[in-house]
């Protein structure tokens, strides 16, 4: 119950086209969704989050897509570019709550 | 200093020392955590302090203790560990009481291996 899947464990693109993780969950208790973007060395860093009372967010280049009747949500990044590769992380959580429920990661490398 | 700090950053142990992990938040936070993360697993939440006082415990074994002297520094006293404990632990800290969904923001870490 506790679980997000994440998928695909690893991604290459080519720059310039469009990186797509997904993520799935069973608790219908969650009500917030962030994605966190890991570099090498560094820690986790929030990338965007959405709630699910709206099915798409988008800043910049990225973009949240939430099915709530699904239980899936996705993380879209247009016209991806090399700096962009790194590790992606979704996770799940609900108001009050200290704990974040993240999925296995998805490693991204944009290829030139 | 800005945002998150961990010292040290590599650490390698043998499975009978005792070593301490210290984190320092410098963003004003009021909540500070430690998590694993192994290859190919999720982040695990492993303890978390709030106004300096433990909230969450997520069953982790007694060779790991945390300590929490003030609202700006953490640490986690390791003691007899074993080599399956060996990952990055990524301490983070947030802000409670403002926002309903705490941004937890996230040192880099510090990567220890346990002989």
């Amino acid at each position: 119950q506790q679980q997000v899947k994440q998928s695909p464990q690893s991604l290459i693109v080519q720059k310039g086209g469009i990186s797509i993780i997904n993520c799935a969950y069973e608790n219908t208790a969650f009500d917030y969704f962030p994605w966190y973007q890991q570099f090498p060395g560094k820690g986790p860093a929030l990338l965007i989050a959405i709630r699910p009372d709206v099915s798409e967010k988008k800043e910049g280049r990225f973009t949240i897509s939430f099915n709530k009747s699904a239980k899936q949500f996705s993380l879209h990044i247009m016209d991806s570019q090399p700096g962009d590769s790194a590790t992606y992380f979704c996770a799940a959580t609900w108001a009050g709550s200290y704990q974040l429920t993240f999925g296995k990661g998805t490693k991204l490398s944009v290829i030139p | 200093e800005t945002g998150v700090t961990q010292t040290p950053r590599h650490l390698v142990m043998g499975m009978t020392n005792k070593k301490s992990l210290k984190c320092e938040q410098h963003l004003g936070h009021n909540a500070m955590y430690w998590y694993k993360q192994s290859a190919k697993k999720p982040l695990e939440l492993m303890f978390v302090y709030s106004l300096e006082e433990r909230v969450e415990n997520n069953s982790v074994p007694s060779r790991f203790s945390p300590e929490c002297p003030n609202s700006s520094h953490l640490f986690l006293h390791l003691h007899t560990l074993q080599p399956e404990d060996s990952a990055l632990y990524l301490c983070a800290s947030s802000q409670e009481g403002g926002l309903p969904y705490n941004e937890q923001f996230f040192g880099p870490g510090t990567r220890l291996t346990v002989l």
